[in-house]
């Protein structure tokens, strides 16, 4: 069983859809928790970033953590073309090195 | 800007040659990592650099190899590439500590024939 699971999809939806993505975790140590977007053959860029549970809210973005059930989410409101790319979860438990386990990815396609 | 900057962007290599990738970064940070990432995979850590100090994970073959001659630059070094090790090379750096963000470069795609 991997550390980290994440539905790979690939999700498509309407422009302007609410989309909803998720990741679960087995590892209890994993403290820190971070979603990157990656468009098609570049890099990954940091979307949010959550210590422990709660929520998060950037924009159009919201990010959840929930410690008890080891399930994250996050919410793209009102989505749009451009959020077209591939979603990564990661986590860490907090090394001194900060050492990520990243999610599958998810393949998100929002179209016109 | 300060930023992660890895060449070259596209690398073609033949079966067993060896090969470099280069990774800099101006944002002067401690640590720096090596993660290879296949298609439609999670990105797969290889090794992290903090400050001077070499770390390798357990599963990275002896195939790889990095070495950081400065806190600006880290290289990657695949010995003998074989086809299995064709993927996208994604270079990463942080400030080390616990819960710090890592910053990616845009990685370099390797290609091997």
């Amino acid at each position: 069983q991997k550390e980290v699971e994440q539905d790979p999809g690939p999700l498509s939806v309407p422009e302007g859809a609410i989309v909803s993505l998720n990741c679960t975790y087995s590892n209890s140590a994993f403290q820190y928790f971070m979603w990157y977007r990656q468009y098609s053959r570049k890099g990954p860029e940091l979307l949010m970033y959550t210590y422990s549970s709660g929520n998060k809210e950037d924009g159009r973005f919201t990010a959840q953590v929930d410690k008890s059930s080891k399930y994250i989410s996050l919410f793209i409101r009102d989505s749009q073309p451009s959020d077209s790319a591939t979603y990564l979860c990661a986590m860490s438990a907090g090394t001194s090195y900060g050492k990520l386990t990243f999610g599958q990815g998810t393949i998100l396609t929002v179209h016109p | 800007d300060a930023m992660v900057i890895q060449n070259p962007r596209y690398q073609v290599t033949q079966f067993g040659k060896p090969v470099t990738l280069s990774c800099s970064q101006t944002l002067n940070h401690n640590v720096m990592y090596w993660y290879q990432q296949k298609s439609s995979q999670a990105p797969k850590l290889l090794f992290h650099y903090y400050d001077k100090d070499f770390n390798n994970e357990a599963d990275t073959p002896d195939n790889f190899q990095s070495r950081r001659p400065n806190t600006s630059f880290c290289f990657l070094d695949i010995r003998s590439p074989g086809l299995g090790d064709a993927a996208m090379y994604l270079c990463a750096t942080s400030r080390g500590g616990f819960g710090e963000t890592q910053y990616f470069g845009p990685g370099t795609r390797l290609l091997v024939l």
